[in-house]
């Protein structure tokens, strides 16, 4: 069993929908959670930052996280066209600056 | 403010050979890691550098090793290549204080070895 879990996807929805990714996670130990998006290509980009658990809101994005299930979500509001890429997520056990186990990423494309 | 940068930004490699991928990181950051992503894969931790020291390791065999330099400046090496380690090695800076700093990536490096 991999540390990090997430579906490779890929995961087609229209322009407009809410889309709700996922993660789980085996190592109780992790309390850093983070979201990169990455387009074809290029570096990995942070949309989202959380310690422990709880939720948090960001223009159209929302990230959860639920240690007691060690399950992690991103929710996109209002998709766009632009949205259309790999999401990955993160997470580490000692601070946001120590080494990240990544999730394989999924692929979301939001058709216009 | 100039972000991370990577150099060069693709390289080919023949097997049995050695490769030296560069990296600057962001303005005021003193943290240098680098991570190793296969296609469709996530990126792997392959270690961590801060204050010109290694502070932590990935599961890399040590044919991965690297150096920070004093400008915070950052080489990974790779000795003899195995067609395996084609991937996009990306580098990924960060200010080491208190816990909720956060990492920023470079474009990365796009290596093929034949």
């Amino acid at each position: 069993q991999k540390e990090v879990e997430q579906d490779p996807g890929p995961l087609s929805v229209p322009e407009g929908a809410i889309v709700s990714l996922n993660c789980t996670y085996s190592n109780s130990a992790f309390q850093y959670f983070m979201w990169y998006r990455q387009y074809s290509r290029k570096g990995p980009e942070l949309l989202m930052y959380t310690y422990s658990s709880g939720n948090k809101e960001d223009g159209r994005f929302t990230a959860q996280v639920d240690k007691s299930s060690k399950y992690i979500s991103l929710f996109i509001r209002d998709s766009q066209p632009s949205d259309s890429a790999t999401y990955l997520c993160a997470m580490t056990s000692g601070g946001g600056a120590d080494g990240l186990t990544f999730g394989k990423g999924t692929h979301l494309i939001i058709q216009p | 403010d100039a972000g991370v940068t990577q150099s060069p930004t693709h390289l080919i490699k023949t097997r049995g050979q050695q490769v030296t991928l560069r990296c600057s990181p962001k303005s005021g950051h003193d943290t240098v890691s680098w991570y190793q992503q296969a296609l469709g894969q996530g990126p792997q931790f392959i270690f961590q550098y801060y204050e010109e020291e290694e502070r932590q390791r990935g599961n890399f065999p040590d044919r991965f090793s690297g150096h920070q330099f004093p400008n915070y400046s950052s080489e990974l090496n790779v000795n003899a290549l195995l067609l395996g380690d084609s991937a996009l090695y990306l580098c990924a800076s960060s200010l080491r204080v208190g816990r909720q700093e956060t990492q920023y990536f470079g474009p990365g490096t796009r290596l093929l070895v034949l």
